[in-house]
């Protein structure tokens, strides 16, 4: 079985500060990790993705994230906030590659201060 | 490419009530997802569908829930009889896996809030 841990409900971080929402995963083979984002009445946006490869993975909108084997992690970041990017933010999680469906987290609350 | 489609975008109906929810594939995608979110559970995988043949409905909830996929274009959720324990968003999915391009993002449409009185 394979499952997504979001240990922060709501994150709470000043425009043009630094942010990180965290993610951790459980799976039995290789991970596929993705991480979406949801607006109020919106579907949810594909931000990112690892596979394979380098450990740093770049996004949409200025986001990335890094991939920890060891800490079987997955963290969202962004180097400068912005009041935008305040929304619900999804990470999830797929075994081995198989076209299987996407096991998510219960997702963390961004909120950006002005 | 006008992404995933979802149809209604709400839908309201009275328990009892049968309950038909409407998804349009990105083209080309073979693969087809249904995901339902709620407060309580978050986002739970339904069904999928891969070139149009279901291969996992474990996360069905119930007998009441029923999915087709008639054609590559063209998916149905359908509910019968709708319960208010049913009320959630549901949302459609799609990807493409084919033959190992690992362009295997799914894509999300804008989902369908569909309230149980």
């Amino acid at each position: 079985a394979q499952s997504v841990a979001q240990p922060e409900d709501q994150v709470n971080v000043a425009e043009g500060n630094p942010l990180t929402v965290k993610c951790t995963y459980s799976v039995s083979g290789n991970p596929y990790l993705f991480w979406y984002v949801q607006y109020p009445n919106r579907g949810l946006q594909f931000l990112l993705k690892y596979i394979t490869g380098d450990n740093l993975v770049k996004g949409s909108y200025g986001f990335e994230a890094e991939f920890n084997k060891s800490q079987t992690s997955f963290h969202l970041k962004k180097p400068s906030a912005l009041v935008s990017d305040s929304a619900l933010y999804f990470c999830a999680v797929r075994d081995g590659g198989g076209a299987d469906g996407l096991t998510f987290g219960k997702g963390t609350h961004l909120i950006i201060q002005p | 490419d006008a992404g995933v489609i979802q149809s209604p975008r709400h839908e309201v109906t009275e328990m009892g009530q049968e309950v038909t929810l409407r998804c349009k594939p990105i083209s080309g995608h073979d693969y087809l997802f249904w995901y339902r979110q709620t407060m309580m559970r978050g986002l739970e995988l339904l069904i999928y569908f891969n070139n149009n043949v279901p291969i996992d409905d474990s996360g069905m909830p119930e007998d009441r829930f029923s999915a087709k996929m008639p054609n590559a274009s063209f998916s149905t959720l359908k509910i019968q009889p709708s319960e208010p324990r049913d009320s959630a968003v549901y949302f459609c999915a799609s990807s493409l896996v084919g033959s190992g391009s690992f362009t295997d993002t799914q894509y999300f449409g804008p989902g369908t809030r569909l309230t149980v009185l």
